[in-house]
């Protein structure tokens, strides 16, 4: 079954902190994994996109890896800042029809 | 990047009456267009793919009788919810293809009273 699972559902940091959410997923066949940030009430909105072949990409401050063998994902924060307060969501293209399988997301919350 | 809004942002209705929500590529031509549905701290379910000029498919569940969808042209879709009930209150997204990248509209969100 395709699937892909998020962890942790939810997260508290203070502002400055980093963080880093993980997606592992078993989505097969497998075309590309992307991050999406969701603030409340509103669409989400692409931070990365990654295909088999790319380990790591960057978008100032969100670095998302990728390591296809195990068939894992993390989106890593840094220097968090209150607006980054949001719902993340970890989405995967593929599944033999090009869909897009979604996460539950990790609603991160940033306090001062 | 591409930009796809969605028009209302919010729409209250009756029980029984009709909502018509619009969703439009504002800077790209997308053939096929995509419906999803989400429910209070719950992710994105997808409820149907609109293709331009033909019908649209449907997910296993969503009534296509009670969710019209029409691609009339290569930048707008749209989605009637027919004789709406309370229980069809929620967060309505549309999202464009483009090439690989699928850019998602701000939402709309339907509260039927």
């Amino acid at each position: 079954k395709n699937q892909v699972e998020q962890s942790p559902q939810s997260l508290i940091i203070l502002e400055g902190k980093n963080c880093t959410l993980q997606c592992n997923y078993t989505v097969s066949p497998f075309s590309n994994l992307r991050w999406y940030k969701q603030d409340t009430g509103r669409g989400p909105v692409s931070l990365t996109i990654m295909t088999f072949s790319e380990n790591t990409k960057s978008n100032g401050r969100y670095t998302a890896t990728l390591d296809a063998d195990t068939k894992q994902s993390s989106l890593h924060i840094t220097a968090s800042q209150l607006s980054d307060s949001a719902s993340y969501i970890c989405v995967v293209s593929g599944g033999g029809y090009n869909k897009l399988i979604f996460g539950a997301g990790t609603r991160l919350a940033v306090h001062p | 990047g591409a930009v796809v809004s969605q028009h209302p942002s919010r729409v209250i209705c009756k029980s029984g009456t009709s909502v018509k929500i619009e969703c439009r590529s504002l800077d790209f031509q997308a053939t096929t267009m995509f419906w999803y549905r989400q429910f209070p701290k719950q992710s994105l379910m997808l409820m149907a793919t609109s293709n331009e000029g033909s019908k649209a498919t449907y997910e296993q569940g969503v009534e296509k009788d009670k969710f019209l969808i029409n691609h009339a042209s290569l930048t707008l879709s749209t989605l009637t919810v027919t004789s709406a009930h309370p229980e069809d209150s929620s967060f309505y997204i549309c999202s464009a293809r483009d090439g690989r990248e699928e850019y998602f509209g701000p939402g709309t969100r339907l509260t039927v009273t």
